[in-house]
């Protein structure tokens, strides 16, 4: 599976826009790209994914660069609630058998400031 | 509706010996995910059930570890002569099928603590 990397961590005043970074250059033309996120003490619950067009749902919005070769989750306005580790994952829709786990990096904690 | 469960939300055990770890799956749902997740670390897969069978247990560290679904609903992760290397929280996903693209609906997970 292709790698994706992260910032360690980053930080944000509540109520302002958060911009996440995943880089992602070795991604394959078959390759989805899902973020999900784990709140302290709780599982990792799906964010959003897309594959070239940028996506937009009622928790945040996924940008995709032109050569896919990055993406950034976007938070429009940080709240308490939104502090967790983010992670970005890739996954092949179209590989063989074995892949429709999830591969977990160690992904970017978020820190919001009140 | 319900989220997919895990019991018990914690375990503590010692060195030796024999647990059992349940996730209840949302009702419906056909897959069916184990993972386990180290301190400061990103969950890592274990095995994955697609109805009863495990259609791919890759990722089972040795033969100590065991999970079953007989009926294509709860699933049981079954770990044998623990050690403390064991200590982790257990994640159970589930989707309602197994696609590339399909979201996953993870439990709290159980922390199992080996003494």
């Amino acid at each position: 599976d292709a790698k994706t990397t992260q910032p360690n961590s980053m930080e944000s005043n509540e109520e302002e826009p958060v911009h996440l970074p995943c880089n992602h250059s070795t991604i394959s033309g078959t390759d989805y790209i899902h973020w999900y996120r784990q709140l302290p003490s709780q599982g990792p619950e799906y964010v959003i994914h897309g594959l070239t067009s940028n996506v937009n749902n009622r928790m945040a919005s996924l940008a995709i660069a032109e050569d896919r070769k990055s993406s950034t989750l976007i938070l429009h306005r940080a709240t308490l609630r939104d502090a967790a580790v983010y992670y970005c994952i890739l996954r092949d829709a179209y590989s063989g058998a074995g892949s429709y786990q999830l591969t977990f990096g160690k992904g970017t904690k978020l820190s919001v400031i009140p | 509706g319900a989220g997919v469960s895990q019991t018990p939300s914690n375990k503590v055990t010692e060195k030796g010996k024999y647990v059992e770890l349940r996730c209840d799956p949302i009702s419906g749902h056909t897959a069916l995910y184990w993972y386990r997740q180290s301190l400061g670390q990103g969950p890592e897969f274990l095995i994955y059930f697609q109805g009863t069978g495990a259609a791919d247990d890759s990722g089972l560290p040795n033969d100590r570890f065991f999970a079953v679904r007989p009926e294509g609903s709860v699933s049981t992760l079954k770990i044998q002569r623990t050690e403390r290397g064991d200590s982790a929280v257990y994640l159970c996903a589930s989707s309602l099928i197994v696609t590339k693209g399909d979201e996953q609906f993870f439990g709290p997970g159980t922390r199992l603590t080996v003494l």
